[in-house]
């Protein structure tokens, strides 16, 4: 059964950054892009990007340039998200999701499964 | 605000059938496919239709979509409790060169 894995709760202060986590199967590592989307508390859901945990190819929403990092770790199939520059605003569920093969154009995959999601809260 | 819009709220009683619109632009709709999302409280959404019209295995024929120009409906017949959710549609964006969302649409069966 496919999952994908995310790390616990985040708390952080304004300013600061947050790295996210998300465990994949080798299958999913190897052949998938794997989004980052957040949901902040009541609202709907934001995209940030999309990696090719293999093969590194990275893909950022132009909201994000410049604060977003994906990266990913091979020896533990891992995705990582990190954000920095954190504001209140940051405050969500940050989601990753498995999307299409990578030989497939991705505006023609759709994102499943999901992670179970991260709450980070950005608070002083 | 959300690039594609739904109604915030929609409603029915068991047995009858719901539509719930997404309105888009020719940057998205109008040139992709669109994509339903069902959520329940505290969960991590589930795709429900891709493709504008296609089912993923498991998810009853009770759910179907349809899309026309630059916009789309999910319609949702012989409406049952467990139904009651958010829905949300998506597609991607080749002006914003990503992902786009409608702000989601809460189902209550009454």
């Amino acid at each position: 059964q496919v999952q994908l894995v995310q790390s616990g709760a985040e708390v952080k202060k304004p300013g600061a950054s947050v790295n996210v986590s998300c465990q994949a199967s080798v299958d999913t590592f190897t052949n998938y892009y794997v989004h980052w989307l957040r949901q902040a508390p009541g609202q709907g859901f934001e995209w940030l990007g999309f990696i090719n945990p293999s093969a590194g190819r990275i893909s950022y929403a132009q909201k994000f340039r410049g604060r977003v990092t994906m990266t990913s770790d091979t020896s533990t199939t891992t995705i990582y998200m990190q954000l920095s520059s954190l504001r209140s605003e940051d405050t969500a569920v940050y989601y990753c999701a498995r999307g299409g093969t990578t030989m497939m154009v991705v505006a023609w995959s759709w994102f499943d499964p999901w992670g179970q999601g991260t709450l980070v809260t950005v608070s002083s | 605000q959300s690039v594609l819009t739904q109604p915030p709220s929609a409603s029915g009683t068991p047995g009858q059938r719901v539509t719930i619109s997404c309105s888009g632009s020719s940057s998205n709709i109008g040139v992709n496919y669109i994509y339903w999302y069902q959520q329940f409280p505290g969960t991590a959404p589930k795709v429900l239709v891709y493709r504008n019209n296609q089912r993923p295995s498991g998810v009853p024929d009770r759910f179907s979509g349809s899309k026309s120009g630059t916009s789309a409906s999910l319609a949702i017949s012989g409406l049952r409790s467990e139904d009651e959710a958010d829905y949300y549609c998506a597609a991607w964006d080749d002006s914003l060169t990503g992902w786009v969302f409608g702000g989601g649409t809460k189902l209550t069966v009454l």
